[in-house]
């Protein structure tokens, strides 16, 4: 079992719409979350922290459940620029030091 | 904002060969991750390097090292090159101390053939 899981989708969204993605994680150490979004062949890139009071950012929303190890991302008002893949991601680094787990992503088209 | 870099871009080998993969991090980020990325999958964790010296260790091949400079920058060393070595192949930096979030560099696409 993956140590981050995530529905790999695709998710296929008319621009507008909102859609929500999950991931769930094994690590209950773990400390800190992501979303990271990856383009076709490019390097991916931080979206957003998660935390467990909850954080937004525009259109985009990330929850943390510690109790249940589960991570949320929410896209409201989806644009076509929000295609990519979505990547849910944990730090699993110990004594200060940083290790990224990477979720397999979820992959979404936003069409017109 | 200066950003990691890495080089080549692209790189052909052929099995057997050698390739050494070279990455610049962020100005004042002490610390550099390597990752592999095979296609259709995610970025797997390989090595990571806080102040010149290894600080975890991910599933990097024993084919493979890797090594932080003074300077910071970092160098992964492949040797005996396999199809399966065919990847992209992310540096990242942070810093340790007040701030743990990993930039991404451009990546390095190493074919092998």
């Amino acid at each position: 079992r993956k140590e981050v899981e995530q529905d790999p989708g695709p998710f296929n969204v008319p621009e507008g719409a909102t859609v929500a993605f999950n991931c769930t994680y094994s690590n209950s150490a773990s400390q800190s979350f992501f979303w990271y979004r990856q383009d076709c062949r490019k390097e991916p890139k931080l979206l957003m922290s998660v935390y467990s009071s909850g954080n937004e950012d525009g259109r985009f929303t990330a929850q943390l459940n510690r109790a249940s190890q589960y991570i949320s991302l929410l896209i409201r008002d989806s644009k076509l620029s929000d295609s990519a893949t979505y990547l849910c991601v944990v730090n699993s680094g110990t004594g200060g030091y940083n290790k990224l787990i990477f979720g397999a992503g979820t992959r979404l088209a936003v069409h017109p | 904002a200066a950003g990691v870099i890495q080089s080549p871009r692209h790189l052909i080998k052929e099995k057997r060969e050698t390739a050494t993969l070279k990455c610049y991090p962020i100005p004042r980020h002490d610390t550099v991750y390597w990752y592999q990325q095979g296609p259709g999958q995610d970025p797997q964790f390989l090595i990571s390097f806080y102040e010149k010296m290894q600080s975890d260790k991910g599933s990097i091949p024993d084919r493979f090292s890797a090594q932080q400079f003074s300077d910071y920058h970092s160098e992964l060393n492949m040797s005996s090159l396999e199809l399966g070595d065919s990847a992209l192949y992310f540096c990242a930096s942070s810093r340790r101390q007040g701030g743990e979030t990993q930039y991404f560099g451009p990546g390095t696409r190493l074919l092998v053939l």
